[in-house]
């Protein structure tokens, strides 16, 4: 079964910890995202990569650092630098032919105690 | 960047009752995709429009693109309680998605 693995489902932190998220697809999907999701908003891109050992900032990087040494991973680390980091954590991945269609795994969901 | 601008944010229906979501942007876009988030769960692709006017159905799903590529609307005909959800517009520039808000759909049987 072709599909994004997310890992883990819950998590929970204490403040000033760093935390990673883990992202594994076997689609073979070269392009792969991190969105961020909060209550009643949309998603909002924190880091995207569209080969491996190339990633670039989204709209809401600041706290959050990825990286891509694999085609199939790439792992989020939520930062102790990142202010309001309690949210729903959605990876992503798409086609190089058609980047326009986002492939969703099931998400994380970190709360900071 | 691009933005995309989602109302209303919320609609309660009645079963059997037809609803609209409409996405909006104050520039034109060269796409526009619409996604689908169950409570509790993920965004799921539902469909891609690409030109001027287009107009793609799915069942009871009607899914439109404007004549200027600045808006679109997602239009669900006799809803039923499956359509529960959170629905999502997106447009796509240079690899990156950038999502509207979102319109919370609940359905009362």
């Amino acid at each position: 079964d072709g599909g994004i693995t997310q890992s883990p489902k819950y998590l929970f932190r204490k403040e000033g910890q760093n935390v990673t998220l883990s992202c594994e697809q076997n689609l073979n999907h070269d392009a792969m995202y991190w969105y961020r999701q909060d209550p009643g908003q949309g998603l909002r891109l924190i880091y995207y990569s569209q080969i491996v050992n190339d990633f670039q900032k989204g709209d809401i990087a600041e706290g959050y650092s990825v990286s891509r040494e694999k085609k199939e991973s790439f792992p989020l680390t939520v930062t102790s630098a990142q202010k309001n980091p309690t949210a729903f954590y959605l990876c992503a991945s798409s086609t190089p032919a058609n980047t326009r269609e986002l492939f969703f795994g099931e998400g994380s969901r970190l709360t900071v105690l | 960047g691009q933005q995309v601008m989602q109302i209303p944010q919320y609609q309660h229906v009645q079963e059997g009752e037809d609803f609209t979501t409409y996405c909006n942007s104050s520039t034109t876009l060269s796409n526009i995709q619409w996604y689908k988030q169950r409570p509790g769960g993920h965004p799921v692709f539902l469909i891609q429009l690409v030109k001027s006017g287009e107009v793609k159905k799915q069942k009871r799903l009607t899914f439109q693109f404007g004549e200027a590529k600045k808006n679109s609307s997602l239009h669900i005909t006799a809803t039923q309680t499956t359509d529960v959800g959170t629905y999502f517009c997106s447009a796509t520039n240079a690899g990156k998605s950038t999502f509207g808000d979102g319109t919370t759909l609940t359905v009362k049987p």
